[in-house]
């Protein structure tokens, strides 16, 4: 019953430093996306996929990548971290990108501090 | 105009109260609509979808306006553990791509 699973939970990196935030779910979801949270500014879509082989841009990709090699895998890579990335990073799955009566799973948050 | 839009809050009501939260949402072709919960340093997590024709899940009553683009959720005889963030939902299409636009949420605080 893991659903979304998403690590570390916390990490501090330097500026400059490079990091992969891994996220697998087991529910066979075709739909995936990484959000950020920042105060105030409600969760925005960095990058997601619509199925293995497909990623695409969300409304801040900048200094992001991401692949999806297999349905389960989605990971999140912070190519040259910058205090801007400093926030909560949620990776979130569900059967579709929309549609009504679609739930949401998300993980449980890693939390990240770029010093 | 932010595309969704809620009141921050907080909400400080007594136990047993009743509270109702309004989102409105910027684009008319918005096609689904959702309240999700979250608690704090927790992940959001669905309370519940948002239809047409407006819907009852227990204590928690949601409705859709279409014409004057705002969703409501309405908590009644509230309770402590009601207390946490909730977070306006809007799915529809932007060009050719889907997208989810998440509201900042709206902050309730229960007391005794």
């Amino acid at each position: 019953n893991a659903g979304v699973t998403q690590t570390p939970k916390f990490q501090v990196l330097k500026t400059g430093q490079s990091m992969t935030l891994q996220c697998a779910q087991d529910m066979n979801h075709e739909y995936m996306s990484w959000y950020r949270q920042d105060p105030g500014m409600g969760l925005r879509l960095i990058h997601y996929s619509v199925g293995a082989g497909i990623t695409d841009q969300g409304e801040v990709p900048n200094g992001y990548n991401v692949s999806r090699s297999t349905t389960e895998d989605f990971p999140l890579r912070l190519l040259s971290a910058a205090p801007s990335q400093t926030s909560v990073y949620f990776c979130a799955s569900s059967y579709s990108s929309t549609g009504e009566g679609n739930t949401i799973y998300f993980g449980e948050g890693s939390w990240l501090t770029v010093v | 105009r932010k595309e969704v839009e809620q009141d921050p809050g907080p909400f400080n009501v007594p136990e047993g109260a009743t509270v109702a939260f309004n989102c409105t949402y910027s684009n008319s072709a918005s096609q689904s609509f959702f309240w999700y919960r979250q608690d704090c340093r927790k992940e959001p997590k669905l309370l519940m979808s948002v239809y047409s024709s407006g819907n009852e899940d227990g204590r928690f009553t949601a409705q859709l306006n279409r014409a004057s683009q705002y969703i409501s959720l309405l908590i009644r005889d509230s309770k402590l553990s009601d207390s946490a963030t909730y977070l306006c939902v809007v799915g529809g299409l932007t060009g050719t791509a889907s997208k989810l636009t998440f509201g900042t949420g709206t902050r309730l605080q229960v007391t005794l």
